[in-house]
């Protein structure tokens, strides 16, 4: 078993709709938890970022960790074709530990 | 620019040949990371400096590759004898270590390998 599970999709979804990705991980050592966007032919860039447990928002987007559930989510509201990416959830141990990806899911919002 | 650069971002080469990648942090970064992507992947660990000391090497990392911080500056990433299974993005990250705040690991484009 991976330490980190996402489902890879691709997901496509209309202009306007609120996308949710998720991800699952299994180890309980975990205190940082990342959202990081990555175009094609680019490095990632971090969109957000939550320690431990609860909910983060930042404009249209909004992170939720459950470590009770060892479950972690992205919501994208009014989603718009800029969104289109790989979205990588990522964990660390500690603030300036090495990330452990997720395999990362495909985003396509078609206008 | 004041992003993390990447040199070369693309090399081909022959199985059994060496290569050598080269990852320019950002400016007064103490912590500069590398990591391996392959398709449909997402990025995996292999190494990481603070400053010039090596603290972390993942077993991903075999012998044939090598990774050095000289001076905690920039850092380079030799792999030799190259195989097939190596062709890959190289990307390399840097980050602050500051207390108390989250240090934010920031992305190069990355190099990407293929190896023939």
């Amino acid at each position: 078993q991976k330490e980190v599970e996402q489902d890879p999709g691709p997901l496509s979804v209309p202009e306007g709709a609120i996308v949710s990705l998720n991800c699952t991980y299994s180890n309980s050592a975990f205190q940082y938890f990342m959202w990081y966007r990555q175009y094609s032919r680019k490095g990632p860039e971090l969109l957000m970022y939550t320690y431990s447990s609860g909910n983060k928002e930042d404009g249209r987007f909004t992170a939720q960790v459950d470590k009770s559930s060892k479950y972690i989510s992205l919501f994208i509201r009014d989603s718009q074709p800029s969104d289109s990416a790989t979205y990588l959830c990522a964990m660390s141990g500690s603030s300036y530990d090495k990330v452990i990806f997720g395999p990362g899911t495909s985003l396509s919002v078609i206008p | 620019d004041t992003g993390v650069s990447q040199d070369p971002r693309h090399k081909i080469t022959k199985r059994g040949q060496n290569v050598t990648f080269r990852c320019d942090p950002i400016s007064e970064h103490n912590r500069l990371y590398w990591y391996r992507q392959t398709l449909g992947q997402g990025p995996e660990f292999l190494t990481y400096f603070q400053n010039e000391a090596q603290l972390e090497k993942s077993r991903l990392l075999s012998d044939r590759f090598s990774a050095e911080r000289p001076k905690g500056s920039f850092s380079t990433l030799e792999i030799q004898r190259t195989e097939q299974g190596d062709s890959a993005m190289y990307l390399c990250a840097s980050s602050s270590l500051a207390a108390g705040v989250y240090n934010e690991q920031f992305f190069g484009p990355g190099t990407r390998l293929t190896v023939l």
